[in-house]
């Protein structure tokens, strides 16, 4: 069965200082991935995604990137992270066929101060 | 690039059947109604999903009106481990690469 992991679980950060979140999907080969950000009492924004190795696409302009440097693994980066980067970061893995619908990870908390 | 339209939140007692309403009037033809849940601290979580005709599995039920422009979900005894915000959304099956969008979703609290 397929497992997505993200680490770490919850990162405490000072304003203008790097990020780095990692994503890893175990169970299955050349998912599409998906990144996504939930600020407090907000719904789910859409960040990045990637159908492959090196591909990654943005969906909105901000002052993070991703990457994506092995089949199965996604990272989340900034090189100075804002007050308003804070939020719940989620990693997702989509899977077609019946339910045709992402899966995702268990998310990262991050705090920007 | 939410369509879809729910009540920010609703309570429901233990062991009762929660009903969770959207509006979705502009949904196309060929676009399904998916419905998702996230716990608190915790990723989102696929419900189900329908097209036109009511589905059922071991979460849940999901009635779609017959002109479409809205759908039900539905918990029919509802547990404290169903409070949670629950999130309906209108998509093309295999379109868009997968790609989801939230809106802000419905506060599901269940109270003993």
């Amino acid at each position: 069965s397929q497992t997505i992991h993200q680490w770490p679980a919850t990162l405490v950060q000072p304003v203008g200082s790097p990020l780095s979140l990692e994503c890893t999907v175990e169970g299955t080969s050349n998912p599409n991935l998906y990144w996504y950000r939930q600020a407090a009492g907000r719904g789910l924004q859409l960040l990045f995604y990637s159908v492959g190795i090196g591909q990654i696409s943005s969906e909105v302009p901000q002052n993070l990137s991703a990457s994506r440097p092995q089949d199965r693994q996604f990272i989340l980066s900034s090189k100075k992270l804002l007050l308003s980067d804070s939020g719940f970061y989620l990693c997702a893995w989509y899977r077609g066929g019946y339910t045709d619908t992402q899966y995702f990870g268990p998310g990262t908390r991050l705090t920007v101060l | 690039d939410a369509k879809t339209t729910q009540p920010p939140s609703m309570d429901c007692a233990e062991g009762r059947a929660a009903n969770l309403p959207c509006n979705h009037s502009t949904i196309s033809g060929n676009e399904y109604v998916y419905w998702y849940r996230q716990i608190h601290s915790q990723g989102p979580q696929y419900i189900i999903h329908g097209l036109k005709n009511n589905e059922t599995n071991e979460m849940a039920s999901l009635i779609i009106t017959e002109d479409r422009k809205s759908s039900t979900l539905i918990l029919p005894h509802a547990t404290l481990r169903d409070t949670a915000v629950y999130y309906c959304i209108v998509r093309v099956r295999g379109s868009t690469l997968g790609r989801l969008y939230f809106g802000r979703g419905t506060q599901l609290t269940v109270w003993p």
